[in-house]
């Protein structure tokens, strides 16, 4: 099954910053989405981008797909200390299904 | 809101034993998932249904079992633990089918087989 790939495996920086993290994945989507897992709990949805779709946004979120490239970013601007978490990409996998990648690791140093 | 529990936060078994995880939303959710998830190889989905009494193999079905006698209700059964079960299992419900919609997730279960 394809699987998305999230790019980098961790992210570190200090407050305020932006952070960026990318996905990639192999195969035609109609859908990508972005969940948010804080450490030791259940994932958290957070924005789904459709096939058509460019750019979404959603508060300091902004996520963009580029179908030509077989990838997708999530841009979180002014980072903060509770936005540390894994996030994750989840493209279709299937009729009922979501394939999620491996996540990336983002630490935001206070 | 959704409201996704799982029986257990953290929970401590022994080679062979017969493992219950049990999963409850009170949605009215259609769909229902379990996914074990392991460092470096992300979330996997075990088995999901899609109504009551209903079932179908995810990607890594070998050695787990599934039941939904009821829509709010599904069970992930080990039927004899093994040391690589060892893993977070996570439990999810969506109301459509999950590429087009938001899964609610449960806040994991950690198993430790011994």
């Amino acid at each position: 099954s394809q699987q998305g790939e999230e790019d980098p495996q961790a992210l570190s920086i200090q407050e305020g910053e932006n952070a960026t993290m990318n996905c990639s994945y192999k195969t035609s989507i109609n859908n990508l989405q972005w969940y948010r897992q804080n450490s030791g709990r259940g994932l958290v949805h957070l924005i789904l981008i459709r096939s058509n779709e460019r750019e979404k946004h959603s508060g300091r979120l902004r996520v963009t797909l580029d179908t030509s490239k077989k990838s997708s970013s999530l841009l979180i601007t002014a980072s903060r200390a509770a936005d540390t978490a894994s996030y994750f990409c989840a493209t279709d996998g299937g009729y009922q299904k979501v394939t999620f990648g491996i996540g990336t690791k983002l630490q935001v140093i206070p | 809101d959704v409201k996704v529990t799982q029986s257990s936060r953290y929970l401590v078994k022994r080679t062979g034993e017969k493992v219950f995880l049990e999963c409850v939303q009170d949605m009215d959710h259609e769909n229902m998932f379990w996914y074990r998830q392991d460092p470096g190889l992300g979330l996997r989905l075990i088995y999901f249904s899609y109504d009551v009494k209903m079932k179908e193999k995810g990607d890594i079905p070998e050695g787990y079992s599934v039941s939904r006698e009821k829509k709010e209700r599904f069970s992930l059964i080990l039927e004899s633990a093994s040391t690589n079960q060892t893993s977070m299992y996570l439990c999810a419900s969506s109301l459509r089918i999950p590429s087009t919609d938001t899964q609610y997730f449960g806040p994991g279960t950690r198993l430790t087989v011994l």
